[in-house]
């Protein structure tokens, strides 16, 4: 199946920095991608819908000047965490789609804000 | 790491059968298991869960086991419905969540 590669797998930063999370679709071009995030022991909370080319769409709660997402091109959409807080440690998930498709996953990411 | 497989890949049903997909996991520490449906070209959705803790959870139509003995969890989906018709995630929460590969599951009107 495709391949969705999520970078990096595993991060920890000093609160009040950034972090960048990439999300690739290796072999195919994805239209939209999600973004997840996992709260301990609860499943996947939707936080925003990526397009390619245009502007995220973001869940009720999800600050967008927080949580930036970008998806430039087909094969790439990065979140980026601004002004860590140790609240914001958690664990990322992005999903792609390519048009009228299957999503898949990437592999996650572990954000450790300390 | 956690590891998950998930069978079968392909799944096709006459509607008012019974749809099964079984999912295995590596990792007891696993404690949490979701379970995604995905329409074509819309997003996962949560549409049932099980805790370690429990060995069986039903809503409505669908259900789901939990072995922890044998690491394997299932879905099962009884008088299927067309609309039905999706790909099905299973996923292991150790507490990072892993995904199985996904079941492509077709209703037949």
């Amino acid at each position: 199946g495709a391949v969705v590669s999520q970078h990096p797998s595993w991060v920890i930063c000093k609160s009040g920095t950034s972090v960048k999370i990439e999300c690739r679709s290796l072999d195919f071009q994805a239209t939209t991608m999600f973004w997840y995030r996992q709260f301990p022991k609860q499943s996947l909370m939707l936080m925003a819908t990526s397009n390619e080319g245009s502007k995220a769409t973001y869940e009720q709660g999800v600050e967008k000047d927080k949580f930036l997402i970008n998806h430039a091109s087909l094969t790439l959409s990065t979140l980026t965490v601004t002004s860590a807080h140790p609240e914001d440690s958690s664990f990322y998930i992005c999903s792609a789609l390519q048009g009228y498709t299957e999503a898949f996953f990437g592999q996650g990411t572990r954000l450790t804000v300390v | 790491g956690e590891n998950v497989e998930q069978h079968p890949s392909t799944l096709s049903v006459q509607e008012g059968d019974s749809a099964v997909i079984k999912c295995t996991y590596s990792d007891s520490a696993s404690n949490y298991f979701p379970w995604y449906k995905q329409e074509l070209g819309k997003r996962p959705q949560l549409i049932i869960d099980i805790r370690s803790n429990v060995g069986e959870k039903k809503d409505q139509r669908i259900a789901v086991t939990l072995n922890k003995t044998a690491k394997h969890f299932s879905l099962h989906i009884t008088e299927t419905q067309p609309e039905d018709s999706a790909v099905y995630f299973c996923a292991a929460s150790t507490p990072d969540m892993r995904f199985g590969a996904g079941t492509r599951l077709t209703v037949k009107p």
